[in-house]
């Protein structure tokens, strides 16, 4: 089965410890993105990565780390967490960007991260 | 930069009636254009996309949207909407060469009375 998986799904912390959130796909996609997700603000791509070693900023990129040494895997890091980063985070993939072709993007079902 | 505008947080509707969710856009080039469904608890699926060729775009679930470049917007119809269409639309923006970054809407939930 086609799977974006997150980890954890739901993790609270304290301001300073550094976090990592997993995110790994089956599909052999090529692009890969971050998103969070805070209410009135809708969606907006943190991060995201053309291929194996290729990532780019996207909107939020600023308190945010991301690598991609491998197609399966994207995580996301956040080395000094801060309250503000208290958010519903979104993973995303797909073969191409999302404007390419009919492949839809397939999006994990969430981290709800509460930094405190 | 590009940006999105969905007019409406909230839409409530009866079961079968019609719906529109309006969306609108800004560009200084051209631009792709997606609507994305997100049901409770779960991510993202996308419902359409324009890219080029005819400006109206039918989707899955009986959706639809008609891309207007001199009013640059990109409105989501449904003719005939059900209980299960309960959920949060984003419409979301991708310029067509440079950056391929996906810029969202805040979202507009859709509630259906029956």
């Amino acid at each position: 089965e086609a799977q974006v998986t997150q980890n954890p799904r739901y993790l609270i912390t304290v301001t300073g410890k550094k976090l990592t959130v997993t995110c790994s796909q089956n599909m052999n996609h090529e692009y890969m993105s971050w998103y969070r997700q805070d209410p009135g603000l809708g969606l907006r791509q943190i991060y995201y990565s053309m291929n194996v070693e290729v990532t780019d900023k996207g909107d939020v990129p600023e308190g945010y780390k991301v690598s991609r040494k491998e197609k399966r895997n994207f995580p996301l890091i956040l080395e000094s967490p801060s309250p503000n980063q208290t958010s519903l985070y979104f993973c995303a993939s797909s073969l191409g960007p999302p404007r390419v072709g009919n492949q839809p993007q397939h999006f994990g079902d969430g981290t709800r991260l509460s930094i405190l | 930069a590009q940006s999105v505008t969905q007019l409406d947080s909230q839409v409530p509707v009866f079961e079968e009636a019609p719906v529109e969710l309006r969306c609108n856009y800004s560009s200084s080039v051209s631009v792709y254009l997606f609507w994305y469904v997100q049901y409770p608890n779960q991510g993202l699926q996308l419902l359409l996309k324009y890219l080029s060729g005819s400006t109206l775009v039918k989707g899955i679930n009986g959706f639809e949207a008609e891309f207007n470049k001199s009013q640059t917007s990109f409105h989501l119809r449904k003719p005939s909407v059900h209980i299960s269409d309960t959920a949060e639309y984003f419409c979301a923006v991708m310029r067509s060469q440079g950056a391929q970054k996906l810029v969202f809407g805040q979202g507009t939930r859709l509630t259906i009375n029956p």
